[in-house]
């Protein structure tokens, strides 16, 4: 089992429409979760962290769920600008590196 | 402020050939790591150094991989002989922290026909 799984899309959606997504993890004992944003053909650069509580960023939204072991990035009245690819990232089973998911492709359309 | 620098961006090599890579980390940042992003296996860490000093390599996949630091502004990944499944975007990246936000250079496009 991948310790990061993330559903590889891609999500077609208009713009203004709000779209989710889900990742989930296998270690347990991850203490750091990150959502990483990655246009085509460049480096990842860091979207948000997620918290326990959840947390909001303008348009998006990061919610934690520890017990079953997911994450999800709500974006919210789509854009064009937003089309790329989303990387949820945890911290490692020995809580010393970063792990990163596969990554999901979001395409917003006129 | 400048971030992370790589070099080159893009390289072309025969197998065989050796290949070295390049990476300038953030001023300040202690924290140094390579990564590896294909299609079928997506960002996978290769080794990552602290002050200088690797830490953890369980992610270069053989022997033909190496990677020095030899200070605090500089690293490079070498690949000797280079194969055609190398072939791959090669990211450097740098932080304060271990877990904390990762910054990552631009990557290097690397082709060994």
């Amino acid at each position: 089992r991948k310790e990061v799984e993330q559903d590889p899309g891609p999500f077609n959606v208009p713009e203004g429409a709000t779209v989710a997504f889900n990742c989930t993890y296998s270690n347990s004992a991850s203490q750091s979760f990150f959502w990483y944003r990655q246009d085509c053909r460049k480096e990842p650069k860091l979207l948000m962290s997620v918290y326990s509580s959840g947390n909001e960023d303008g348009r998006f939204t990061a919610q934690l769920n520890r017990a079953s072991q997911y994450i999800s990035l709500l974006i919210r009245d789509s854009k064009l600008s937003d089309s790329a690819t989303y990387l949820c990232v945890v911290t490692g089973e020995y809580g010393n590196k970063l792990v990163f998911g596969a990554g999901t492709i979001l395409r917003v359309k006129s | 402020d400048a971030g992370v620098i790589q070099s080159p961006r893009h390289e072309v090599t025969e197998m065989g050939q050796e290949v070295t890579l390049r990476c300038k980390p953030i001023s300040g940042h202690d924290y140094l790591f390579w990564y590896r992003q294909t299609m079928m296996r997506g960002l996978e860490l290769l080794i990552y150094f602290n002050n200088n000093v690797p830490i953890d390599d369980s992610g270069m996949p053989e022997d033909r991989f190496s990677a020095k630091m030899p200070n605090a502004s500089f690293s490079t990944l070498k690949i000797q002989p280079s194969e055609p499944r190398d072939s791959a975007v090669y990211f450097c990246a740098s932080n304060r922290d271990r877990v904390g936000e990762q910054f990552f250079g631009p990557g290097t496009r690397l082709t060994v026909l």
